[in-house]
């Protein structure tokens, strides 16, 4: 079955970079219609999806933040990571990854998710 | 940028009521719309994907529907584990989440 679970570092100072990885199972980014998503949620507050990759490589960024964010995979080893720059207190939330895929042309988002990883940016 | 408008924000119910949480995007978003069911100190569950397709695994008292700008989530009849935190999602047009309807014992 498919599993998914994020690491990151848990609090971070201002204007440092985050590097968060979803390790994951039961399917491969290199399997045509997979893909993996970030979307984030701050304390009591609702969801805001950031970025996703594809099997094929592509990359997709919400626009709002795109100039911050980097996400890549590692698809030898079942991984992907999300890289925040520039970080501030607004980005302290539950960074989540979730599993996404395409089939028969129908793309069925966040089907499968991680627990969720807490991250503080505080000084 | 399509905004997702949730309503109620709280919804207060009984076990065995039927509920209904609305969702209206800022624009057409062709039926690309899936809900979400989120309890506290858990990761979201898929309930809904494009509209009015249930889940794998998610109990038939749970559907969806709408077009357009108007969307909306069903319980027919509301058990105990139902209780949490539902949000719309549309994918027509890059990824917006709604802000979510509570759903409360009453």
């Amino acid at each position: 079955q498919v599993t998914l679970k994020e690491s990151g570092p848990g609090i971070l100072q201002p204007s440092h970079t985050l590097s968060l990885t979803c390790s994951f199972s039961g399917f491969s980014l290199s399997t045509y219609g997979m893909g993996v998503s970030w979307i984030r949620q701050p304390s009591g507050k609702g969801l805001e999806w950031l970025a996703s990759i594809w099997w094929n490589g592509n990359t997709y960024n919400n626009p709002s933040l795109k100039s911050r964010l980097t996400v890549s995979k590692d698809t030898s080893n079942n991984q992907a990571f999300l890289k925040v720059t520039s970080v501030d207190t607004a980005d302290t939330a539950t960074y989540y990854c979730a599993h996404t895929r395409h089939t028969m042309g129908i793309t069925t988002h966040f089907d499968y998710w991680g627990q969720g990883v807490m991250v503080t940016v505080s000084s | 940028d399509i905004q997702m408008t949730q309503s109620p924000s709280l919804l207060s119910a009984s076990v065995g009521d039927r509920v209904t949480i609305n969702c209206k995007a800022s624009q057409n978003i062709n039926k690309y719309l899936n809900w979400y069911q989120q309890k506290l100190g858990e990761a979201p569950k898929l309930l809904i994907y494009n509209t009015n397709n249930l889940q794998t695994g998610i109990p038939s008292r749970f559907s969806g529907s709408g077009s357009g700008t108007d969307y909306t989530l069903t319980i027919s009849s509301l058990q105990p584990e139902d209780f949490g935190t539902y949000f719309c999602f549309q994918h027509n047009s890059w990824y917006t989440f709604g802000a979510g309807t509570k759903l409360e014992l009453k």
